[in-house]
Order: C-alpha cells, then structure tokens, then sequence
C-alpha cells in the first residue's frame, strides 16, 4: 500500500524559509505527480503546484510562484516543498498528495507550520 | 483561473435524510471534478472522481452527477460518520482549484 509521511511540525521566524519533506512508500514516486496543497486553519484548502519527479517539471498556482518550490529525490522516493519569506499568512497545514491518472487517492498526514517571532 | 463556487457552506441534516452539495465552475470543466471528504484534524479522502465515478472503497450512499460547470454530489441515507467537511476540485486546467467547502453537521 503505499503511504506519504510527512516531516514533522515546524515553529520558523518572520522572514526566513523552511523546508517540508513528503516521503512516498509503498511505489516509486516516478509514478506519480506530487502536488502539494496548503489549508490556513479553519479554512479550505489551496493547491500550491506539483512536481513531476520523472523529469521535475513544475507547475505552480499564480500566488505561490515566489512563495514555493517543489523539487524532488528519487533516490529518496521524497518529494520537498521549500516556502520562502515566511510571513504570518503562511501559518497553515501543509498536505503531499499524488496525482495518478488524474487520482489524487494518497495524501499525506499534513505538517503544520506555525510562523511567529 | 477557474473558480469554484460551492455550496451551501454549511449544512445541517438528520440521519437518514438525503443531502445534496452543489459546485460551479466559472467555464466548463468536462468532468474533470473530484469530491472529497475531510474530517477534523485529518486529511482529505477522494470520494468521486471525473464527476461521477466513486472511488474504491467508499460506500454507494455517496454519488457524484453532473456536466459542463455544474455538479453535485448527494449523500443517501446520511450516517453518523458521514459529519465531515467536503470540497470539490477542478482538474480540467491548470491551477487546480477548489471550492471553498461545505460544513455537514447533525442536526
């Protein structure tokens, strides 16, 4: 069965970048499209982009374009969400979900990151 | 971008009773619509697909309808574990969108 693990919650500082990982188990992560979405809390969700690890062609949703960069590790079977200039606005929980065939049947538990001085 | 307008945004209903959440696409979008179910601290499950295609696993109470910009997803019989959230996603063009969800509780 294949499963998404996330990294683990994140506390970051105004202005700086963070990380996000999204590990895919179960397939090799060439079979899929990675996207990731965001969901402020209490509020509904956001598609941020998603990445192609066969060849890490990238599309992204107009806003996040200077906010986000997907890249992935095939050799890690990990797909990575790096969001920069951190702001309060980016306070969210972050979901991974593969895209099959037009399938998105597998997410990720969410990471939360909490941005705060 | 294509923008979905989903409602009602929220909803109360009875076990048992049938309800009906409802999404328009602001341009047609041939079907390329999922539904998904997202409960408190959880991550959404994929309930339908192209529309209307019910995805393995979720039981046949769900059912998704609908073409062009307009689509709908009905719940039968509603049960206790059906209180949730659920949003539509567009997938027919890029940047995917979803409609800004439904609040299904117990009335």
């Amino acid at each position: 069965e294949v499963q998404l693990q996330q990294s683990g919650a994140e506390l970051v500082r105004p202005g700086t970048s963070v990380k996000l990982s999204c590990k895919v188990s179960g397939d090799t992560i060439t079979a899929y499209y990675m996207h990731f979405v965001k969901q402020r809390p209490g509020q509904g969700l956001e598609w941020i982009g998603r990445i192609d690890p066969e060849d890490d062609s990238t599309k992204y949703a107009e806003k996040f374009k200077n906010k986000a960069t997907l890249t992935a590790d095939t050799s890690s079977n990990t797909a990575y969400l790096k969001l920069s200039s951190l702001t309060s606005e980016d306070t969210a929980t972050y979901f991974c979900t593969t895209e099959y065939l037009l399938l998105f049947d597998y997410w990720g538990q969410g990471v939360m990151v909490t941005v705060s001085s | 971008d294509i923008q979905m307008t989903q409602s009602p945004a929220s909803l109360s209903a009875s076990l048992g009773e049938t309800v009906t959440i409802e999404c328009r696409a602001s341009e047609d979008i041939y079907n390329g619509l999922a539904w998904y179910q997202q409960k408190p601290g959880k991550s959404p499950q994929l309930l339908i697909y192209n529309a209307n295609s019910l995805h393995t696993g979720v039981p046949s109470r769900f059912s998704g309808s609908g073409s062009g910009t307009q689509y709908s997803l009905k719940i039968n019989s509603l049960q206790s574990e059906d209180v949730a959230s659920y949003f539509c996603q567009q997938y027919y063009d890029y940047p995917y969108t979803f409609g800004a969800g439904t609040k299904l509780e117990l009335k």
